[in-house]
Parts: structure tokens; sequence; C-alpha cells
């Protein structure tokens, strides 16, 4: 069975710094690897969506990469501001079943 | 272009009784998922609904079902509702199958 895992569960940082999001699954057979984010009380907000056959994305100052040899992906924020402040998830296609991570709750200080 | 949209926001039950969730698709998408999200539990994968067919299901039981409408859009029915079952249920919507996934507001779902 497909696992999800995002490490750390929450981060802060300062207003400007560059940070980076770690989400790792245990099957790397997976269809594709979706980043999204959360913030309280509300639905998610698609951020970037990873196929198996790619490496990387880039939307503005985010950019996600893929590793499926080793299980990995990461989501870079560059120049982060506080406006990103939520939770990040990320998620996979994995057979007919979508695993989603339990999330890392990113603060960002002005 | 409207989004993914759920109804209703806020639903209260009794244990025993039977919920219905609605949720409508983004115009063109065919594609329909429902989650749910336990306090404490993170998002747990439902039911999966592509062309007015049930795809595939979670790790629930058969009291939790649902179906897609000709129109895409989809219900969700909790029968026999036990104090669990309080959580956000997530609905979300993609074009085709793989394609990146939408996700409405969600229906806060209160069991006493």
């Amino acid at each position: 069975k497909q696992e999800v895992t995002q490490i750390p569960a929450a981060l802060s940082v300062p207003e400007g710094e560059n940070l980076v999001l770690n989400c790792s699954f245990t099957d790397s057979a997976i269809y594709n690897l979706q980043w999204f984010r959360q913030d309280p009380g509300k639905g998610l907000t698609s951020l970037l969506l990873i196929q198996s056959s790619q490496r990387e994305q880039t939307s503005g100052r985010l950019n996600a990469s893929l590793d499926k040899s080793s299980g990995r992906s990461t989501l870079y924020i560059a120049a982060s501001q506080p406006g990103d402040s939520a939770t990040y998830l990320c998620a996979v296609k994995s057979g007919n079943q979508f695993y989603f991570g339990t999330g890392t709750s990113l603060t960002v200080i002005p | 272009e409207a989004g993914v949209t759920q109804s209703p926001t806020h639903l209260i039950k009794t244990r025993g009784q039977q919920a219905t969730l609605r949720c409508s698709p983004i115009s063109g998408h065919t594609s329909v998922y429902w989650y749910q999200q336990a306090l404490g539990l993170g998002l747990q994968f439902l039911l999966w609904y592509d062309e007015g067919e049930e795809r595939n299901r979670g790790n629930f039981p058969p009291r939790f079902s649902g179906r897609q409408f000709p129109n895409y859009s989809s219900e969700l029915n909790v029968n026999a509702l036990e104090l669990e079952d309080s959580a956000l249920y997530l609905c979300a919507s993609s074009f085709r199958t793989g394609y990146e996934q939408y996700f409405g507001p969600g229906t806060r779902l209160t069991v006493t």
C-alpha cells in the first residue's frame, strides 16, 4: 500500500527566505504527483501537477521536482511572503487510488 | 469560469440518520472525486467517478455511496451516520483522469 510522508510537519521562516518542502512516497509506481495548498477551514488550491514522465514543473515562484526512483518530490518556494502561509499537501495517484500526505504547515513571518 | 461548487456548506445530523452531499464540477470536467478530511487524519480518498461510472473507492464501508449524473454532477450519500463520520467532505474534479484536480470548498458534516 502506498504511503505518503511530508517532513517537517511545521516550518516557520522569515519573509524573503527560499525554502524547500519535502514529500516522500513508498511505491515508485505512481501516475502523477500534485502539490496543493490549504488555508484554514478551506478547500485545496492546486499548485503544480507533475506527470510520472516529468522531472519538474514551475509556476511563478514555485518549482516542484520529482524523483520517482527515490520516491521523493520537493516543492521549492522562492522569496517567501506572508501570503504563502498555509498548509502544503502533496498527493500521488497510484493505481486507481489517490494518497495524500499529512501536510507541512508553513508560517512566513513578516 | 466557475469553480467546483459543493452544497450544503454545513450539515448537522444525528447519529443513525442519512446525509446527502452534492458537488458540481467545473464545466467540461468529467471526473469527480470525493475525499474525507477528519480531524487529525488527513485527506482520505473516498470515491472516484468518471463518465458516470464508479471507477474506484477507498477503504470505506458500503454505507458510503454515491453517484454521478449525466451532467457530471455528483452526490455522496452516507447512511447510518456515526459520530466518527464528522469531517470536512471535499469534492474535486478534473478534465479527464490523470489531469489536475480542482477542489471545492467542502461540506462540513457534524454528527451529534
